[in-house]
């Protein structure tokens, strides 16, 4: 069957400081794979995404490779925010366009 | 471009009325989910429909809960008789054929006391 499996958070980091958070895979076929951010009182919103396998989807800084080797979709940052405070889900959809989400990661960022 | 609209964004009730929930999708998209989200729970997939047909609805919860999509920009999230544990964020998503991503609704908080 098809799952997500994300590091727990909270992650607590000091502004300029470097993100990475853990994502790794179960799926039969080859899904596509998200990033969604959560800030609170709203919905999700799409970060990044990769099709295949070895691309790597990009935006506002943060990036992550699609690497079908290892079954992992790893978030990274150089230098966090405090505005990158917010939840992170990793996910992936199947060929019917049905998403399996993670559980979320609480990113917290000091200034 | 307006988004996902979802309305009421927020809604309190007590135990035992009818609660609806409502979603207009993005136009032009074909497929549309409704999820939950609890703090125990995580974000949970309800139901999602193609071309305005139930495709998956393994994730709504019991029978009091039905959903609906009488056409392609409108679909209700109906529960009858509300519980205290129904209390939640529900999210609705939207997508099309091609598209990868899903794009979500601000959500309405349903709180049933």
């Amino acid at each position: 069957g098809n799952s997500v499996t994300q590091m727990e958070g909270p992650v607590t980091l000091s502004e300029e400081a470097f993100l990475t958070i853990n994502c790794t895979y179960t799926a039969t076929g080859y899904p596509s794979l998200f990033w969604y951010v959560q800030y609170p009182g709203e919905g999700l919103q799409l970060l990044l995404k990769a099709t295949k396998a070895d691309d790597k989807g990009s935006n506002k800084g943060f990036e992550a490779t699609y690497r079908k080797e290892t079954t992992s979709f790893h978030l990274e940052k150089g230098s966090v925010q405090v505005s990158d405070s917010a939840v992170y889900f990793c996910a992936l959809s199947d060929p019917f366009n049905k998403f399996y989400f993670g559980s979320g990661t609480k990113l917290n960022v000091k200034p | 471009d307006a988004g996902v609209i979802q309305s009421p964004r927020h809604e309190v009730t007590e135990m035992g009325q009818e609660v609806t929930l409502r979603c207009k999708p993005i136009s032009g998209h074909n497929s549309l989910f409704w999820y939950r989200q609890t703090m125990m729970r995580g974000l949970e997939l309800l139901i999602y429909f193609n071309n305005n047909v139930p495709i998956d609805d393994s994730g709504m919860p019991e029978d009091r809960f039905s959903a609906k999509m009488p056409n392609a920009s409108f679909s209700t999230l109906k529960i009858q008789p509300s519980e205290p544990r129904d209390s939640a964020v529900y999210f609705c998503a939207s997508s099309s054929t091609g598209l990868h991503e899903q794009y979500f609704g601000p959500g309405t908080r349903l709180t049933v006391t």
